[in-house]
C-alpha cells in the first residue's frame, strides 16, 4: 500500500495567524488524487480540500490552500487567517485505483486566542 | 437526505460475541468502504464495495465480513469479537470511487472486553 506520512503529530497557531501542515507520500503512480480530511472533536470526517496529480494548479477552498509538489511527492495544507473552529485533527489521504484511501496518521491542530 | 447513518453510536462487546455494524447511505452512492480508526494510526481501511453484489478486502480485513445486497447497505460483521477490535468504526460512501469525495458516517464505537 502506498504511504501517507504526516510528520507533525501536533501543531499550534494562533487565531487569525497561518498555518502550514505537512505531508509527504510514496508512489510510482503518475495518476492519482490527494485529500485533506478534517475531524473535530465531534468525530465527524469532512472534506478539506481535493487535489488531483495530473492539474499542475494547486486546489483553494476559501481559507485554505495546498502546496503541490509532484516531484517532491509533498501535499502541504495552509490554514490563513485560522480560526477557532478550525481546531481539529487533520488527515491526509492518497488514492490512485478508486478502490482504496490510504490515510496518515494525523496532525492534531489547536488554535489560540 | 439523511447522508450517511451509522448505527449503532457505542456498542459494548464481550469477547467472542458477534455482531453487524449498520450502515446506510441515501445517495446513490455505488462505492462504500468501512475504515477502523485506532489512536495514533488514522483510518485503516477493512473492506470496500464498487456496487451491489461486489466487495473487496481492504488492509486491515481480518477478523470482518461484509456483504453487498443493496446499494444502500453496507453492514460490517464481526464474526468473534476480540479485545483488539475495540476501536472507532466509520463507513464512507461516494459516487464512484475512492478518488471521489468521501461522505463519511458519525462513527461506531466499539468496546471489546
Amino acid at each position: 500500500a502506498q504511504t501517507v506520512t504526516q510528520s507533525q503529530p501536533e501543531m499550534s497557531v494562533q487565531e487569525a495567524e497561518t498555518v502550514t501542515l505537512s505531508c509527504t507520500y510514496d508512489t510510482s503512480e503518475s495518476d492519482y488524487y490527494l485529500f485533506w480530511y478534517k475531524q473535530p472533536p465531534s468525530r465527524q470526517m469532512i472534506l478539506v480540500i481535493r487535489q488531483e496529480a495530473y492539474k499542475q494548479q494547486n486546489a483553494t477552498e476559501n481559507r485554505f490552500s495546498v502546496n503541490f509538489q509532484k516531484a517532491a511527492k509533498s501535499f502541504s495544507l495552509k490554514i490563513s487567517d485560522s480560526q477557532l473552529g478550525d481546531a481539529a485533527m487533520y488527515f491526509c489521504a492518497y488514492s490512485n485505483s478508486g478502490y482504496a484511501l490510504n490515510f496518515g496518521k494525523g496532525t492534531s491542530l489547536l488554535v489560540t486566542p | 437526505n439523511a447522508g450517511v447513518t451509522q448505527t449503532p453510536k457505542f456498542q459494548v462487546l464481550k469477547t467472542g460475541q458477534s455482531m453487524t455494524l449498520q450502515c446506510a447511505q441515501d445517495m446513490n452512492h455505488e462505492y462504500m468502504s468501512w475504515y477502523r480508526q485506532d489512536p495514533g494510526m488514522g483510518l485503516r481501511l477493512i473492506h470496500y464495495s464498487v456496487g451491489a453484489g461486489i466487495t473487496d478486502q481492504g488492509e486491515v480485513p481480518n477478523g470482518y465480513n461484509v456483504s453487498r445486497s443493496t446499494t444502500e447497505d453496507f453492514p460490517l460483521r464481526l464474526l468473534s469479537a476480540a479485545p483488539s477490535q475495540t476501536s472507532v468504526y466509520f463507513c464512507a460512501s461516494s459516487y464512484d470511487g475512492a478518488q471521489e469525495t468521501q461522505y463519511f458516517g458519525p462513527g461506531t464505537r466499539l468496546l471489546v472486553l
